[in-house]
């Protein structure tokens, strides 16, 4: 079935620690999206790719880091600058075309221990 | 500056009880208005595209309609079945990026 994979589903990180979220898209889909969700928040834009080898930072970048090397993949890196992380994390992808709609994978929750 | 704001925040509703949701937007030129539906613990399921104003599309139990400033998505007879986190989203016609809303949590009591 075609769609976005996101994995883990759950994931703990411990203090100073870096961690990987992965997603990836079989939709033949150009561009990719992270957000991250909070309780009576909206999605808020981490970090988003229109192609491979670029990416852009989005509203609130500070603490992650993403790459783009295949079209298919655009794995999120929380890093332990970000002091905040325990929340839902969503990959979205689209395709380049104006207007098109985007879609979601299921979405990975993080929990600092 | 881009924006959308939903409103109720949340809405209980007797089933077969018909409602409406809001989503007002603020955008210098709308590419899409985009609805969804969120279950707890899971990613946003994908319900409808808006274009231009006047448009309008259905499915089931629900109807989304768009104007220049607003989209509503109504309910009729609801079930228990469509409780849920419904979300609003746009894409301006500058940029690649797509705004939010925080969503209305709906309950639908038997």
């Amino acid at each position: 079935d075609g769609g976005i994979t996101q994995s883990p589903k759950y994931l703990f990180r411990k203090e100073g620690q870096n961690v990987t979220l992965s997603c990836e898209q079989n939709l033949n889909h150009d561009a990719m999206y992270w957000y991250r969700q909070d309780p009576g928040q909206g999605l808020r834009l981490i970090y988003y790719s229109q192609i491979v080898n670029d990416f852009q930072k989005g509203d609130i970048a500070e603490g992650y880091s993403v790459s783009r090397e295949k079209k298919e993949s655009f794995p999120l890196t929380v890093t332990s600058a970000q002091k905040n992380p325990t929340a839902f994390y969503l990959c979205a992808s689209t395709t380049s075309s104006p207007g098109n709609t985007i879609y979601f994978g299921e979405g990975s929750w993080l929990t600092v221990v | 500056e881009d924006q959308v704001t939903q409103s109720p925040e949340a809405l209980r509703l007797q089933e077969g009880e018909s409602s409406s949701l809001n989503c007002s937007y603020t955008v210098s030129g709308l590419r899409g208005l985009f609805w969804y539906r969120q279950d707890p613990g899971k990613g946003p399921e994908f319900l409808f595209t808006l274009y231009s104003a006047g448009e309008e599309k259905e499915k089931e139990r629900l109807k989304a309609t768009l104007t220049k400033k607003e989209s509503f998505l109504h309910i009729t007879a609801p079930k228990p079945e469509d409780s849920a986190t419904y979300l609003c989203a746009v894409q301006p016609n500058t940029g690649n990026q797509f705004y939010f809303g925080t969503g209305t949590s709906l309950t639908v009591i038997p």
